[in-house]
């Protein structure tokens, strides 16, 4: 089974709201990732968490704030969005992150009012 | 970082083979060459990988130049279902992937 799976599958918040996307795997890989796409654009990473604990953070604004609980979740919280946050969410996971393939989720499509 | 460039779209018709390129010319010695596919209104999906020789698995083979400034996709028999944005990628370092901006691939009936 090579599912990433992610909830909600759309999610529409005002400026003020806070809301959690998901992810979840169980093909025990140890790395997980999140990205964020825009409309005809490339993924850019955002986190990485190896092993439980962040890796990465490629400079993302502290409105957006993850969380990996254990080794087959990753959460990502928000907070005080902005309009210009509105994209694709995409989750991935991989064994360890050693140079290796990347499993992605289908993503959570994002609409900040 | 090293980066990738891909032409911005391509069409093919359907049951012919399609070649999509990739030009990667500052990439370094350890980087991997990844090719994912994405579909509408889905996450990017595995394709292919190499280092340094050609690579075939079910869904395609993989082209590498010898300098491995560039790479090539190839698609055997296009189908409709393979209408796609494919994105070479070059892995750089321990996690992170970098994405080209991608081809989006058109098959004609």
């Amino acid at each position: 089974d090579t599912e990433v799976t992610q909830t909600p599958k759309h999610l529409v918040m005002g400026m003020t709201n806070k809301k959690s996307l998901k992810c979840e795997q169980h093909m025990g890989h140890r790395a997980m990732y999140w990205y964020k796409q825009k409309a005809k654009k490339p993924p850019e990473l955002m986190f990485v968490y190896s092993y439980e604990k962040l890796s990465i953070n490629e400079s993302v604004p502290s409105r957006f704030s993850p969380e990996c609980p254990n080794s087959s979740l990753l959460n990502l919280h928000l907070h005080a969005l902005q309009p210009e946050d509105s994209a694709l969410y995409l989750c991935a996971s991989s064994q360890s992150g050693t140079k290796e393939t990347q499993y992605f989720g289908p993503g959570t499509r994002l609409l900040v009012l | 970082d090293a980066k990738t460039t891909q032409p911005n779209s391509m069409e093919s018709n359907e049951e012919e083979p399609v070649h999509l390129p990739c030009n990667h010319s500052t990439i370094s010695g350890t980087d991997y060459i990844h090719w994912y596919r994405q579909l509408p209104s889905q996450g990017p999906e595995y394709v292919i990988h190499g280092l340094t020789s050609n690579v075939n698995n079910r869904m395609a083979s993989l082209a590498i130049a010898e300098d491995r400034k560039s790479s090539t996709l190839i698609l055997h028999r296009a189908t409709l279902r393979d209408a796609a944005v494919y994105y070479c990628i070059l892995l750089s370092g321990t996690y992170k992937y970098i994405f080209g901006t991608g081809t989006r691939l058109k098959v004609l009936a």
